[in-house]
């Protein structure tokens, strides 16, 4: 069964580095999404992508944050300078048609 | 805005049903979803509903009520792999970002 898929898995990163998370989306989806879960919180939307171009993003996705899509299955999540508070399980999702999402297995990010 | 309530904690017994409940607001309804999580893992779609009444997949079920603002699923003949946190979902844009609520988490005992 196709299916998102993450890397890494588990990422440790110095307060102030540059992470880059990425993900390969079901192959035949045109919607691509991210979403963070701080650990005991809920799952929150950061941005959605379609068409080369973000399409919505919310209050959390600050200048620091950027999305893009390379070639024609990596979709990638950079953070420029990490703060402890980026501190997170970080899920890729993606959509057929715009409504049901799946999602990847995450990364899990450790700012130190 | 857009909220949505669901209990934290439930307990349920192996073998039994129990029903897991939603409520939410919003300006703009464009459907409602369950995801299951395992600790540690990622969402699972469980279910969407868009329009009043229940829609059945095997052993899980969904009902939404537009007017009330309402959903709930229901899980049927409890196995000890169902402990889990169900997040309830909504719409919160035109893309399909979804909404989700803090999750329940279910634990099912023997």
């Amino acid at each position: 069964e196709p299916e998102v898929t993450q890397t890494p898995s588990h990422q440790v990163t110095q307060m102030g580095q540059e992470v880059i998370l990425r993900c390969v989306p079901i192959s035949n989806h045109l919607y691509f999404y991210w979403y963070r879960q701080i650990l005991g919180q809920k799952v929150e939307f950061l941005v959605s992508f379609y068409n080369n171009e973000i399409s919505e993003k919310s209050e959390i996705f600050d200048d620091q944050f950027s999305v893009e899509r390379p070639d024609g299955s990596n979709f990638t999540l950079k953070i420029r300078s990490t703060k402890l508070e980026d501190s997170a399980m970080y899920f890729c999702a993606s959509s057929q048609e715009g409504r049901v999402a799946f999602f990847g297995q995450g990364t899990r990010l450790t700012v130190v | 805005g857009q909220n949505i309530d669901q209990p934290t904690e439930m307990t349920a017994t192996e073998g039994a049903i129990v029903q897991i409940n939603c409520t939410y607001q919003t300006s703009g309804f464009n459907g409602l979803f369950w995801y299951q999580q395992h600790a540690g893992e990622a969402p699972t779609f469980l279910s969407y509903n868009v329009l009043d009444g229940l829609e059945e997949k095997g052993r899980f079920s969904s009902f939404l009520s537009r007017s009330k603002g309402y959903s709930y699923l229901l899980l049927k003949e409890l196995q000890m792999k169902d402990s889990a946190s169900y997040l309830c979902a909504m719409y919160g844009g035109s893309q399909g970002n979804l909404i989700f609520g803090k999750g329940t988490k279910l634990s099912v005992k023997p």
